[in-house]
C-alpha cells in the first residue's frame, strides 16, 4: 500500500474553499485514492474516492494529478462543522475488503475559523 | 452515520468484567469491522465478518471475542476486560468491494 503525506494542520475561514493536499508519489496503479475525516470523537466519515479522474459528490471534490502522485481534497464552502481531522488513504480495492484499510497516519487537522 | 448504530456509547466498568459491546446496521451490507482507537493513532482491526459464516481475525484479536448473530448485527466481546482495553471502539461496515466503510459513533469503553 502506498504511504501518503499530508500537513499536519490548517485553517481556513468560513465560507472560503479549503483546499488540503495529499501527496502519494508510490501509488500503484490499481490503487485508488480515499478521503475520510474525524469529527472529534466521532467515527470516522466517508468523503469522496477516486482512481485517476476527477471527482465529486454533495461534500467535495477530488482532484488527482494527471501522473496521480498527488491529489487535493476540495470542500467548496467551508463551515465550522467541517472541522476535523481530514485523512488521505491509498489502497487497493481488495485489502479494503479485508479491512486494513484505516490504519492510517496523523491526517491534517483543519480548522474552520469564523 | 445513523445506519450503523453502536450501544452503549459509553461504558466504565472494572478489570476481569465481561463487556459487550453491540453494532446493529440498517445499510444491508454483508461485511462488517470492529475498530478500537486509542488516543493519537489511528483505527486498528480487532475482528472482520464477511458474513454470517466468516469470521475473521484483525491485527489484535487476542482478548476479544465476535459474534454475527444477523446479517445486521455483529457483536464484540471483551471477556475478561482488562485497563489496557480502554478506548474507543468503531464499528463498520461496507457493500461491494472497493467501496467505502460506514462507520458508528462508536463506543468510549474505560476500564479501571
Amino acid at each position: 500500500d502506498a504511504k501518503t503525506t499530508q500537513p499536519p494542520s490548517m485553517d481556513c475561514a468560513e465560507g472560503r474553499a479549503a483546499n488540503l493536499p495529499c501527496n502519494h508519489s508510490t501509488i500503484s496503479g490499481n490503487e485508488y485514492v480515499y478521503w475520510y475525516r474525524q469529527i472529534h470523537s466521532q467515527g470516522p466519515q466517508y468523503i469522496i474516492h477516486g482512481l485517476k479522474n476527477n471527482e465529486t459528490n454533495e461534500m467535495a471534490s477530488l482532484i488527482i494529478t494527471e501522473d496521480r502522485k498527488s491529489s487535493t481534497l476540495i470542500l467548496p464552502h467551508a463551515t465550522l462543522r467541517d472541522t476535523a481531522v481530514y485523512y488521505c488513504i491509498v489502497r487497493l480495492p481488495r485489502s479494503l475488503n479485508a479491512g486494513n484499510m484505516l490504519t492510517f497516519g496523523g491526517g491534517t487537522r483543519l480548522m474552520v475559523k469564523p | 452515520d445513523a445506519d450503523v448504530t453502536q450501544t452503549p456509547r459509553n461504558r466504565i466498568t472494572k478489570t476481569g468484567k465481561r463487556i459487550m459491546l453491540e453494532c446493529s446496521q440498517t445499510k444491508g451490507h454483508d461485511r462488517m469491522y470492529w475498530y478500537r482507537q486509542d488516543p493519537g493513532l489511528g483505527l486498528r482491526l480487532i475482528y472482520y465478518s464477511f458474513d454470517v459464516k466468516d469470521i475473521n481475525k484483525g491485527e489484535i484479536s487476542d482478548g476479544y471475542s465476535v459474534s454475527r448473530q444477523a446479517q445486521a448485527k455483529f457483536s464484540l466481546s471483551l471477556e475478561s476486560a482488562i485497563p489496557n482495553q480502554t478506548a474507543l471502539y468503531f464499528c463498520a461496515t461496507r457493500g461491494r468491494l472497493g467501496q467505502p466503510q460506514h462507520f458508528g459513533d462508536g463506543t468510549r469503553l474505560s476500564i479501571l
